[in-house]
């Protein structure tokens, strides 16, 4: 089956810009995270959206921003780019079920697309 | 306080040969899971193998074990006769089942580098 499909995998911008990633989750998988990957501060966690509700958020300013779609595709915005916003972004889904807990077990783990390198000039 | 710790930032291995790369974390919560992933130079994150905190036996994926002791908060990878592809980072994860905090929280990292 498919994969985790994160568009486009390059993309370079300009300080003030904003850009929008976007994210197909496996089919079933109705759970999409976002993590922002950048060398000083390693893996962070973004948000969550399970049925186009977000259920988490990270410590990231307003100008982050995500949304899903019925289909469970995701989308992430990032407004007023700046400089340190420079970073690979990845998507994962995931069998979570909609309640609070996981579900425990592997095959409620995540699968990881290959990330949307940002770069902010 | 640090949830997850991988106190090695690099290491190198021959081919063929096994080697650990260690994980500590810290949690309150009785319920959790651990993961470890591989991340290639392409990006990709890898799910290699999980391990849940009430699972009595250690995981094992193939060339992937999981030497998990709970006691100390441990939770290191074993690769068995590593291969050049194995090149890579390699990172620890925690989920903490209860909280509803539904976000994986990541180590530093290990880079694992296979020599010939």
């Amino acid at each position: 089956k498919a994969g985790v499909t994160q568009t486009p995998r390059y993309l370079i911008k300009t300080r003030g810009q904003q850009v929008t990633l976007s994210c197909s989750p496996i089919s079933g998988h109705r759970s999409v995270s976002w993590y922002q990957q950048t060398p000083g501060q390693g893996l962070q966690f973004l948000f969550e959206y399970f049925s186009e509700t977000q259920r988490n958020k990270g410590n990231f300013p307003g100008r982050f921003s995500g949304r899903q779609f019925s289909n469970s595709r995701s989308e992430m915005n990032v407004s007023t780019l700046e400089l340190g916003d420079s970073a690979l972004y990845l998507c994962a889904s995931s069998l979570a079920s909609g309640g609070a807990g996981w579900g425990v077990g592997p095959r409620y783990g995540y699968t990881f697309g290959s990330g949307t390198r940002l770069t902010v000039v | 306080a640090q949830k997850i710790t991988q106190t090695q930032p690099g290491m190198f291995v021959q081919e063929k040969e096994a080697v650990t790369l260690d994980c500590t974390y810290d949690t309150s919560d009785p319920s959790y899971g651990l993961f470890w992933y591989k991340q290639p130079s392409s990006g990709e994150m890898i799910f290699l193998i999980y391990q849940g905190s009430y699972d009595q036996q250690n995981a094992t994926e193939g060339r992937y074990s999981l030497n998990f002791q709970k006691a100390r908060k441990s939770a290191n990878l074993v690769i068995s006769a590593s291969q050049l592809g194995d090149s890579a980072m390699y990172f620890c994860a925690m989920r903490e089942e209860d909280t509803g905090r539904r976000a994986l929280t990541f180590g530093s990292g290990t880079r694992l580098q296979v020599q010939p």
